[in-house]
């Protein structure tokens, strides 16, 4: 079953504002993660964020998590065009694999 | 500190073709993933090796799927025979610690 759903699917949005993606995921996790993937490129790791924690910043990115409704959100501030990519939550159960969900192209326009 | 390679980065073939996939991971990562992205739909896991030993396989999509880590190091998936749903973009990743897995660039399969 699927994990993790990310929404919007597709976002466009001028340098400088900011950019929210939103996750959903089914069942309890242990961590959920944020990765980018930039076009023909691999995954990057963005930022990791424990079931016991709330926030967490990293430079101009921010993830929330709330586990009572089972969803994240990455907020990345003063977007640029270097942003562009495919933004991918990914969430571990009990296990060392990790589930990812469909996945957000960010389009930022200069 | 190299990080995690695959080869080749695109490959074309025909239905009914064989191919090998391969995958170096980071030097002293025990742990190695292989996962999978089809028709723009979500990553998918396929299977995680520590060491040389299978540790779960249960993303493996059929036996058609092989894969493989001998002496603990790389590892190859070969797919025999590719069928075209098979097309995709195959991810390894490797890691010290469970969570903390790093992604190599991906090999585009395209089967025709």
């Amino acid at each position: 079953s699927q994990q993790g759903e990310e929404d919007p699917q597709a976002l466009s949005i001028q340098e400088g504002e900011n950019a929210t993606m939103n996750c959903s995921y089914k069942t309890s996790i242990n961590n959920l993660q944020w990765y980018r993937q930039n076009s023909g490129r691999g995954l990057v790791h963005l930022i990791l964020i424990r079931s016991n924690e709330r926030e967490k910043h990293s430079g101009r990115l921010r993830v929330t998590l709330d586990t009572s409704k089972k969803s994240s959100s990455l907020l990345i501030t003063a977007s640029r065009a270097a942003d562009t990519a495919s933004y991918f939550c990914a969430t571990d159960v009990r296990t060392d694999k990790l589930i990812f969900g469909t996945g957000t192209r960010l389009q930022v326009f200069p | 500190e190299a990080g995690v390679t695959q080869f080749p980065s695109h490959s074309v073939i025909e239905k009914g073709q064989t191919v090998t996939l391969r995958c170096d991971p980071i030097s002293g990562h025990d742990n190695l993933y292989w996962y999978r992205r089809v028709m723009g739909k979500e990553i998918k896991f396929l299977l995680h090796f520590v060491k040389e030993s299978k540790q779960d396989e249960s993303g493996m999509p059929n036996n058609r799927f092989l894969a493989e880590r001998t002496g603990g190091t790389y590892s190859t998936l070969k797919v025999q025979p590719a069928e075209l749903e098979d097309s995709g973009v195959y991810f390894c990743a490797s890691s010290r610690l469970a969570y903390e897995q790093y992604f190599g660039p991906g090999t585009r399969l395209t089967v025709t």
